[in-house]
C-alpha cells in the first residue's frame, strides 16, 4: 500500500522555522518527485516546489524561494520541508503529494503549522 | 504563471442530478489538467488527470473533457458523497497552479 506520511502539528512562534516530514512508504522513492502544496485555512492550494529524491534536484515556485528548502533522505525514504522566518501568512495546512507526472497521485494526510505567539 | 478560473466558488446541487464544474486556463495547457476533489479534513483526492483520464477507483459517473484553455469536470447522478470541493489543477508550466475550487451544496 502507498503511503506518505506526514509528521504531526507544529506550533511555533514568528520568526522561528519549522521542518515538516513526510516519509514514503510502498513504492519507489527515488522514482517519483516529491511535491509540497500549501492550504491556507479556507483557501485554494499553492504549489511550493518539488525535490527529485534521486538527485536531490529542485525546483520551487517563486512565492516561495527563499521560504521552504526542500530535502530528502534516501536512506529512510524520507522527504522534508523547512520552513525559515514564519509569520502568520505562513500559518497553513502543508501537504507533500507524489506518484504523478506534476499533478499529485498519492498525498500525505496534511500537517497543520500554525504561527502564533 | 497560468491563472486557472473556476467561475463558480459555489453550485447549488440535486442528489442524482447532473453538475459540471468549469475551469478555464489563462493560456493553452494541451490538456495537462488534473481535477481533485476535496472534504473538509482531507487531503485532496485525484481524480482526473490528462483532462479525461479517470483514476483507478473513481467512479465512472466522473467525467472530464475540454480542450486549449477550457475544461469541464462533470458529475452525473449525484451522490451524497460528492458533495465537496473540487479543484483544477494545469501541470503545463511551473508554477504547477491551481484553481480557487468549487465548492457543491445540496439544494
Amino acid at each position: 500500500e502507498i503511503q506518505l506520511q506526514q509528521s504531526g502539528p507544529e506550533l511555533v512562534k514568528p520568526g522561528a522555522s519549522v521542518k515538516v516530514s513526510c516519509k514514503a512508504s510502498g513504492y519507489s522513492f527515488t522514482d517519483y518527485n516529491m511535491y509540497w502544496v500549501k492550504q491556507s485555512h479556507g483557501k485554494s492550494l499553492e504549489w511550493i516546489g518539488y525535490i527529485d529524491p534521486y538527485n536531490g534536484g529542485t525546483s520551487y515556485n517563486q512565492k516561495f524561494k527563499g521560504k521552504a528548502t526542500l530535502t530528502v533522505d534516501k536512506s529512510s525514504s524520507t522527504a522534508f520541508m523547512h520552513l525559515n522566518s514564519l509569520t502568520s501568512e505562513d500559518s497553513a495546512v502543508y501537504y507533500c503529494a507524489s506518484l504523478g507526472r506534476s499533478w499529485f497521485a498519492y498525498w500525505g494526510q496534511g500537517t497543520l503549522v500554525t504561527v502564533s505567539a | 504563471d497560468i491563472q486557472m478560473t473556476q467561475s463558480s466558488s459555489y453550485l447549488s446541487v440535486s442528489l442524482g442530478g447532473r453538475v459540471t464544474i468549469t475551469c478555464k486556463a489563462s493560456d493553452h495547457i494541451n490538456n495537462w489538467l488534473a481535477w481533485y476533489q476535496q472534504k473538509p479534513g482531507n487531503a485532496p483526492r485525484l481524480l482526473i488527470s490528462g483532462a479525461t483520464s479517470l483514476e483507478t477507483g473513481v467512479p465512472s459517473r466522473f467525467s472530464g473533457s475540454g480542450s486549449g484553455k477550457d475544461y469541464t469536470l462533470s458529475i452525473t447522478s449525484l451522490q451524497t458523497e460528492d458533495v465537496a470541493t473540487y479543484y483544477c489543477q494545469q501541470y503545463w508550466s511551473t508554477p504547477l497552479t491551481f484553481g480557487a475550487g468549487t465548492k457543491l451544496e445540496l439544494k
